[in-house]
Parts: C-alpha cells; structure tokens; sequence
C-alpha cells in the first residue's frame, strides 16, 4: 500500500523566519514522485516543488526546497523567511502507480 | 496559456438528483485526474484518465459515480442520485502525462478551481 502521512495539523511561524513541514511516505514503487502543494483559504491548489525518485539533489524552487531522505521515506518541505502571504494549507502527495495526498498542514505566519 | 478549468463552479442540487461536474485540461495534457475535497479535509483520489481510458476505477465511492473522457480531452464526472455526503468541491486535475517519477515536467499536476457541490 502507498500512503502519505503529515504529523503536522497546525503550524506556527514568526515572520522572516524558516519553517519545516514535515511528509512521510510508503511505496513500494521503484519510480514515484512527490509533490508539495499550497491551498490558500481561496481553494486553488498551487504547485509548489517537485522531487522524482531518481533525482540525486533535493529539488529548490525559490524559497521552497524540499528535504528529500530516501532511505528514511522523507520529502520535507521547507519553507525559508516566512511571508504573510505563506498562511495556508500545505499538502504533500505522492504518485506513483496511485495517487495519494497527504492530511495536510496548516500554516500560519505571525507577523 | 490556459489552466484547467471546471464547471459549473458552483452545484447546488436536491438529493436524488443527477449531476454531471466538467473539467477541460490543459491542451496537451494527456493524463486527467478527479479528487474530491471535504470541508476542511485533504483530498480524496477518485479517479484518473491516460487519454481516454481509466485503467482503475477504485477510487469512485460507490457505483452511483462514473466518469468518462473523450477525445483526449474534456471529461465529466457524473454523480447519480446525489446523497448529502456527496457535498464536496470536487476538484480536477491534469498533467502532461502520466509515468510517476518521470520528472516534473511530466508528472506536474495542475488544478482546476473545483466545483463546490452541495446537495441539500
């Protein structure tokens, strides 16, 4: 079975300040890709980072890089200098021969 | 160039009635996905397409949902004799293709704005 797991229901951050969100991850699959998502109180899911299997070094779009631990089944998302405009819900998900999102962790940026 | 949009965006419908959700993928994208949201809950796969065919159909909730694609491109999930728990935004999704670890550019799946159902 394949399955996505965030320990995290709610998170705080202080403005300016990096924050981790943390996504466990179960397959069986020699070839999947993780992904973080971003859903604002407005509903949209926002591509946020990307990370294959294969790949040798952690993914970084901007201020997002993702902590991808293979042998521990990790792909954290870290977040650095926090921005008001951060305050969402944050998804992880995993494909592979399924599809499977995360619980979600929900962020909030203190100014 | 253009997202991935869904209609109608808002459903409000009596229980026991039909409904049928749209989603138009980006051009190109070969693969189709439809998730379902609950209030305040992540979000629950219920099915994919690669082209126009759905190699696994587990993820439908019961036998009163279906879905089809045609031509590659528009698709239509179908809800029969709505059921209060059938209130949810339902959302869509496509991707370039699908293959699961074969690199962002493929496996990237960008979201329609959902449509919210509610089935009083």
């Amino acid at each position: 079975a394949q399955k996505i797991t965030q320990t995290q229901p709610g998170m705080f951050v202080q403005e300016k300040e990096a924050v981790t969100l943390d996504c466990t991850y179960d397959t069986s699959d020699p070839s999947y890709g993780l992904f973080w998502y971003k859903q604002p109180s407005s509903g949209e899911m926002i591509f946020l980072i990307y990370q294959g299997s294969y790949d040798q070094q952690n993914a970084t779009e901007g201020r997002y890089s993702l902590n991808f631990q293979k042998a521990r089944k990790s792909a954290n998302l870290v977040i650095s200098a926090s921005q008001l405009g951060d305050s969402a819900m944050y998804f992880c998900a995993l494909t592979g021969n399924q599809f499977y999102f995360g619980t979600g962790t929900s962020l909030t940026v203190i100014p | 160039g253009a997202g991935v949009s869904q209609s109608p965006s808002n459903k409000v419908t009596e229980k026991g009635k039909d409904v049928e959700l749209r989603c138009d993928p980006i051009s190109g994208h070969t693969a189709l996905y439809w998730y379902r949201q609950r209030l305040g809950q992540g979000l629950e796969f219920l099915i994919y397409f690669q082209g126009n065919s759905a190699p696994d159909k587990s993820g439908l909730p019961s036998d009163r949902f279906s879905a089809e694609r045609t031509g590659e491109s528009v698709s239509t999930l179908t809800i029969q004799r709505t059921q209060q728990e059938d209130s949810a935004v339902y959302l869509c999704a496509s991707s370039l293709a699908f293959f699961g670890g074969a690199g962002a550019d493929t496996d990237t799946q960008y979201f329609g704005p959902g449509t919210r159902l509610t089935v009083l």
